[in-house]
Order: structure tokens, then C-alpha cells, then sequence
């Protein structure tokens, strides 16, 4: 099976400063899928990010982009810009597609933003 | 919204007993994930059904149980509870074609006392 690490298990940034979370995983698939998850304390999981495997370009969205990294099997997220309400548990996780969209995720980041 | 639905929202209930927590697809997926999260922890994937068959299979203990019927709404079954099993337990449901994203429901919070 698949499997996710993220190696930092809390993180703090100052309000307006920018952030990288990392996220590294295995797997032998050279076709799949990548996300970042935000949790906040009301423990709603909203998708924040996500990467298609084939795409080397690196996806964006406003302050949130990746650092995929398909070799080194690396997908990190930088938050630019940080603000208050970034402030929460942020979870990578590696969907497979091959197998009927398995999907796994990381132990996670508490991320704090700090005014 | 991410337009799966769960219920109930907060259940509490005593060690011993069994509960049903229900899900509602979003509209269209055909998958439906089960998965557990303690306090401060992070996901466990408990299960996996993919238009009504059981497709994956993870760290479900054997006092848990799920399905999911014809109309693609499934049912996460506990019992035999125990004080360890509260937890939020999070249903969420992905597309099948195109961007093969899940998308979670807000979650049932569980106590068992």
C-alpha cells in the first residue's frame, strides 16, 4: 500500500510571511494523484490543493501552490502571504487510481499563524 | 457544502451499545470512503465500497461493519462499543471520472461513555 509522511508535526509562521509544509510518499505508480487538505478546528476537511501525477507543472491556487518533485516522490506546500484563518491541520495525501481511488493520507501538519 | 451528507452530526452513546452512522453521496459518485479520526489524530481509512461492493479494506476493527445500498447511501455500523471508539468518523465520496477528487462531509462526532 501506499504511503504518506509528513515529517513536520507542528510548524509557525508570522501573519503575512510565507510557509512550506512538506509531504513525501511511496509508491511504484507512475499515474495518480496528489492533495493537500486543510482541517481548522471545526474539523471540516476542505481541500485546499491537488496534483495530477503527469502534469509537471505545478498547481496554484491564489496563495496555496506545490512543489512537486515526481522523482524524489516530494509534493510540498507553500502557503504565501499567511493569514489567521490558515491557521490549522493540513493534511497531504496520494490517491491511486489504478486501484479503485484508494486514497491515503499523512499523519499531518499543525500549522499556527502567528499575529 | 461539499454536498455529502452525513448524520447524525454528534451521537453519544454508552459502552455495549451499537450505533449507524449514514452517508449521503454527493450526487453522481459511485464511491464512498469510511475513515476515523480520534482526537488529535489523523485519518485512519476504515473502508472503501465502489457501487455497492466492498473494494478496500483498512484498519476496520472486526465490531465495525459497512455497507452501501443500490441508491449509493451507506452505512457505517459500530458495536460493541468501547470508550477508545469515540472518535469524528468522517464519510466522504469521489468522482469516478474526470478529477478524481473526494469531497468529505462535515463529519459524525461520536462519544461513547
Amino acid at each position: 500500500a501506499q504511503t504518506v509522511t509528513q515529517s513536520q508535526p507542528e510548524m509557525s509562521v508570522q501573519e503575512a510571511e510565507t510557509v512550506t509544509l512538506s509531504c513525501t510518499y511511496d509508491t511504484s505508480e507512475s499515474n495518480y494523484y496528489l492533495f493537500w487538505y486543510k482541517q481548522p478546528p471545526s474539523r471540516q476537511m476542505i481541500l485546499v490543493i491537488r496534483q495530477e501525477a503527469y502534469k509537471q507543472q505545478n498547481a496554484t491556487e491564489n496563495r496555496f501552490s506545490v512543489n512537486f518533485q515526481k522523482a524524489a516522490k516530494s509534493f510540498s506546500l507553500k502557503i504565501s502571504d499567511s493569514q489567521l484563518g490558515d491557521t490549522a491541520m493540513y493534511f497531504c495525501a496520494f490517491m491511486n487510481p489504478q486501484v479503485n481511488n484508494d486514497m491515503r493520507f499523512g499523519a499531518g501538519t499543525r500549522l499556527t499563524v502567528k499575529p | 457544502d461539499s454536498g455529502v451528507t452525513q448524520t447524525p452530526k454528534h451521537l453519544i452513546t454508552a459502552t455495549g451499545q451499537r450505533v449507524t452512522l449514514r452517508c449521503s453521496p454527493r450526487s453522481g459518485d459511485l464511491s464512498v470512503y469510511w475513515y476515523q479520526q480520534s482526537l488529535d489524530q489523523g485519518l485512519q481509512f476504515l473502508i472503501q465500497y465502489y457501487n455497492g461492493e466492498e473494494r478496500a479494506k483498512g484498519n476496520i476493527l472486526e465490531r465495525f461493519s459497512a455497507q452501501q445500498f443500490p441508491d449509493l447511501h451507506s452505512e457505517l455500523n459500530l458495536s460493541s462499543l468501547e470508550l477508545g471508539d469515540s472518535a469524528l468518523y468522517f464519510c466522504a465520496s469521489s468522482e469516478t471520472t474526470g478529477k478524481n477528487t473526494i469531497y468529505f462531509g462535515e463529519g459524525s462526532w461520536l462519544t461513547v461513555v
